[in-house]
């Protein structure tokens, strides 16, 4: 039973617009999450996170929305970037325990 | 400088032989972690280290070995491989036990095939 779930697998995105990935979780007790970026044959990087105390934390270009009530945060890119083409893994821990990753959204950001 | 780097990247060997993977951090972090990515492409966290104490074993069967030797170093071991073994292992660390929020630093993968 995956607690962490990003349902969208693909998004295509034209550069200079905005892309907005989501993801969704069920347990009620996570309490910090985290985005990661991953290029193809290499690991995840860390992008920005967020606390469950925070609905919103905005850093450069990445800005991160929580939404306790839905269970649900997202991840906006404002603008996109070629460079931003990469799969983006949303994960979510509890009182800093081990990390619950979703699936990951590949974005592809078009010239 | 690689601050993560694990080794082999790939390894393809056979149904019951026993392999083990190399990790390595230059970061100075005292936690370490390995990850499986399956093909359904799901993160899930097999082992966690702090200054050598296990501090995280999830449920994976006991032919998968972690071994960290000192803080800068943890191996995975897996004896008698089987088939759904194969899968893409990344190792990472971060500085202190919560790794939930302190950012981890990966790896750059190994995909282990078996054939």
């Amino acid at each position: 039973d995956q607690q962490v779930k990003q349902n969208s697998p693909s998004l295509s995105v034209q550069e200079g617009r905005i892309s907005i990935l989501n993801c969704d979780y069920t347990n009620s007790m996570f309490d910090y999450f985290l985005w990661y970026k991953k290029y193809p044959a290499e690991g995840p990087t860390f992008l920005i996170s967020i606390s469950s105390i925070k609905d919103k934390n905005e850093d450069g270009r990445f800005t991160v929305f929580l939404n306790k009530s839905a269970k649900h945060l997202s991840l906006h890119i404002v603008p996109s970037q070629p460079g931003d083409s990469a799969v983006y893994f949303c994960a979510a821990s509890e009182s800093g325990g081990k990390l619950i990753f979703g699936q990951g959204t590949e974005l592809s950001v078009k010239p | 400088d690689t601050a993560v780097s694990q080794t082999p990247k790939y390894l393809v060997t056979q149904m019951g032989n026993d392999k083990s993977i190399k990790c390595e951090q230059n970061l100075g972090h005292d936690t370490m972690y390995w990850y499986k990515q399956d093909s359904k492409k799901f993160l899930k966290i097999m082992f966690s280290y702090n200054n050598k104490e296990l501090i995280i074993n999830e449920t994976v069967p006991n032919r998968f070995s972690p071994k960290s030797p000192d803080k800068a170093h943890l191996n995975l071991h897996i004896n008698s491989l089987e088939l759904g073994d194969s899968a893409v292992y990344f190792c990472a660390s971060s500085q202190g036990r919560l790794g939930g929020i302190q950012p981890q630093h990966f790896g750059d993968g190994t995909r282990l095939s078996i054939l």
